[in-house]
């Protein structure tokens, strides 16, 4: 059964210090693994994409790796901010159809206190 | 940004009633998707469309129903909404195998 878990559910930083964020999936055949982060109330917004040759992709403060061969990515975040209190969600997209399914992790809850 | 548009943000409304909610894009997608999402959980899908006049249904059961009869224009329609229909629906789009972008959601309450 395809699946992606996250750990840890939610997780609490002061600001400033650095935080990183689990996915572990079953999915195949793989095609992309993205990550989003996600504001309260509102849709999801895409962080990284990564496609089965990259190991590692940096959007900022925000540094996603991905090891293709355990299943596992990570989504490292340096120096947080308050602003980066939100949701993050992994997502993982298939190859085995036209529509290029994607399966959504339940998300990690992040809060950053000052 | 993502030009992706979900009307309306926020609807309250009676049990019994009909309600259209709206999702539109003007990036040329083919594919477009309708996820419902409860506070704290993971989106499901509910329904998506490859193209025009192709609708399916995903993996959470769903009440609703779609059309697809323009490419940028995805309207999902409940014919009676119910009590247990109260969630947030996002809507988004995407080209072959790139990310998808998501819509602003709406947040549906049904009293």
């Amino acid at each position: 059964k395809n699946q992606v878990e996250q750990s840890p559910q939610s997780l609490i930083i002061l600001e400033g210090k650095n935080c990183t964020l689990q996915c572990n999936y079953t999915v195949s055949p793989f095609s992309n693994l993205r990550w989003y982060k996600q504001d309260t109330g509102r849709g999801p917004v895409s962080l990284t994409i990564m496609t089965f040759s990259e190991n590692t992709k940096s959007n900022g403060r925000y540094t996603a790796t991905l090891d293709a061969d355990t299943k596992q990515s990570s989504l490292h975040i340096t120096a947080s901010q308050l602003s980066d209190s939100a949701s993050y969600i992994c997502v993982v997209s298939d190859r085995g159809s036209t529509l290029g399914r994607l399966y959504f992790g339940r998300g990690t809850q992040l809060t950053v206190w000052p | 940004e993502a030009d992706i548009y979900q009307t309306p943000r926020y609807l309250v409304i009676g049990t019994g009633k009909k309600i259209t909610l709206e999702c539109s894009q003007t990036m040329g997608h083919d594919k477009m998707y309708w996820y419902q999402q409860d506070p704290g959980m993971e989106l499901h899908l509910i329904h998506y469309s490859y193209g025009v006049n192709s609708t399916e249904k995903g993996d959470l059961s769903s009440e609703s129903t779609v059309s697809r009869i323009r490419t940028e224009h995805f309207p999902l329609t409940l014919e009676s909404a119910r009590p247990s229909h109260t969630s947030q629906y996002l809507c988004a789009s995407s080209a072959f195998n790139t990310e998808a972008f998501f819509g602003q959601g709406t947040r549906l309450t049904v009293v």
